[in-house]
């Protein structure tokens, strides 16, 4: 089955970039989109298409893709970006899979 | 503002069932499809099944076929997922969210989730 993998945990200081990725057979042809959790809240489309940002999603996040592995990445980083980032994708005529997630905290 | 409002908390015995839903407002609610997420306590995300409320259309993963029944009325523009008898591993908080095809197929708008607890 698809399966795409993230890094547990990432830690950053503040004003530095993050960089968290997402591996999967198949990520040259699927896009990706990326999710950003706190919480007890819902999740939130950060990035769709790869590397698209959503509506309201500050310049600071962005999205690239490498052979099978697509990153997301923050720039200049603040505490309020502290929170869990599930990356996700399909194959064609497959069902939607999430990576296990990736706990971003901000020393 | 674009929403999906859910209904409200529950606690069940296993057994019982249940049906937990998601309403939308402020968008054509016909015109995207609705997906359903489980997140255990402290786990992850996983995609239980879409459905499309034009036609009831419904999709579901292989891990959750035959688990839950997702079905909606687009009358009162709303979406349900359904249990039969419920498990204590259904224990989880359940999301509803919008399957938007304009942004390759990325759930946009998500509703605030459904904390279902399955204890006797």
């Amino acid at each position: 089955s698809y399966e795409l993998t993230q890094q547990p945990s990432v830690s950053v200081s503040p004003g530095r970039t993050a960089r968290i990725t997402c591996s999967g057979d198949g990520l040259e042809e699927n896009f990706v989109a990326w999710y950003q959790q706190k919480p007890g809240r819902a999740p939130i489309l950060v990035i769709f298409e790869d590397n698209e940002r959503n509506h309201g999603i500050p310049e600071r996040f962005s999205g690239s893709t490498s052979g099978n592995t697509t990153t997301l990445i923050i720039s200049r980083v603040v505490s309020e970006d502290e929170a869990d980032y599930y990356c996700s994708s399909r194959e064609e005529d497959s069902f939607w899979v999430f990576g296990g997630g990736t706990k971003l905290t901000v020393l | 503002e674009v929403q999906l409002v859910q209904s409200g908390v529950e606690v069940k015995k296993p057994g019982e069932s249940l049906k937990i839903s998601c309403k939308g407002s402020e968008y054509s609610f016909t015109s995207f499809w609705i997906g359903w997420v489980r997140q255990l306590p402290g786990r992850g995300l996983e995609c239980m099944g879409v459905i499309n409320p034009s036609d009831s259309d419904t999709r579901y993963s292989p891990s959750f076929q035959g688990q839950v029944i997702i079905s909606a009325d687009k009358s009162i523009k709303t979406a349900y997922l359904q249990w039969v008898s419920l498990k204590a591993s259904d224990t989880a908080t359940y999301y509803c969210a919008r399957l938007n095809s304009a942004l390759t197929d990325a759930f946009d708008i998500w509703g605030q989730g459904t904390e279902v607890t399955v204890s006797a």
